[in-house]
């Protein structure tokens, strides 16, 4: 069963229209991550929630923004989408900060047009 | 700043060989390393880790090879099946509150039946 899910796998949106990708947990982890990834690059972390509290990373771009309303959800808001922002994000989870392992949903492939 | 480095970029291996791929880091606050596994479409999921108190750690066919003093580590995939034919990527977290998964760039190895 999956443990990560994200909505929608694959998303094509407008140059400059905003667009909501959203992922949900079944595992009750404390924190949850935004990854972007861009093909055949590394994933790159754009934020993470522990609990309800927000880590930007310093270079994740101002038009990139989260919400996480509950546990089990989070959303990445990206406010006026590039087309350098067409890549697959992934949302991920852990129990806690240390060394526990992160699991990843399958994903969303963003398009923009 | 590249802070973890990989290689091969890609690697072809024959059927029952040994696929062998290679990461060094630079932060020596890093502390946990894990190896993760992503087919395409999917988001990464994890191999297998290490602590940097261990020099190796096996599981089935798939061996961590950790040097401290090198600051490198990689990974054994011994009789290579088409199966194994994935993105592999090396990652490494530094402990304490902000648990944060810095990845090597990846490797795409086929595995030739």
């Amino acid at each position: 069963d999956a443990m990560v899910i994200q909505n929608p796998r694959y998303q094509v949106t407008q140059f400059g229209k905003p667009v909501t990708l959203s992922c949900s947990q079944t595992l009750n982890h404390n924190v949850m991550y935004w990854y972007q990834q861009k093909s055949s690059q590394a994933p790159k972390l754009l934020f993470h929630y522990y609990d309800k509290d927000f880590n930007n990373e310093a270079d994740t771009p101002d038009n990139f923004q989260s919400r996480r309303p509950n546990t089990s959800f989070c959303f990445l808001d990206i406010r006026s989408p590039g087309l350098g922002d067409a890549a697959m994000y992934l949302c991920a989870t852990s129990r806690d900060n240390g060394d526990t392992e992160a699991f990843f949903g399958q994903g969303t492939r963003l398009t923009v047009v | 700043q590249q802070q973890v480095k990989q290689s091969p970029q890609s690697l072809i291996v024959q059927k029952g060989g040994i696929s062998i791929i290679n990461c060094a880091y630079e932060n020596t606050a890093f502390d946990y390393f894990p190896w993760y596994q992503q087919f395409p479409g999917k988001g990464p999921a994890l191999l297998i880790a290490i602590r940097p108190d261990v020099s190796e750690k096996k599981e089935g066919r798939f061996t961590i090879s950790f040097n401290k003093s090198a600051k490198q580590f990689s990974l054994h995939i011994m009789d290579s099946q088409p199966g194994d034919s994935a993105t592999y990527f090396c990652a490494a977290v530094s402990g304490g509150s902000n648990y944060k998964l810095t990845f090597g760039k990846g490797t795409l190895l086929t595995v030739n039946p």
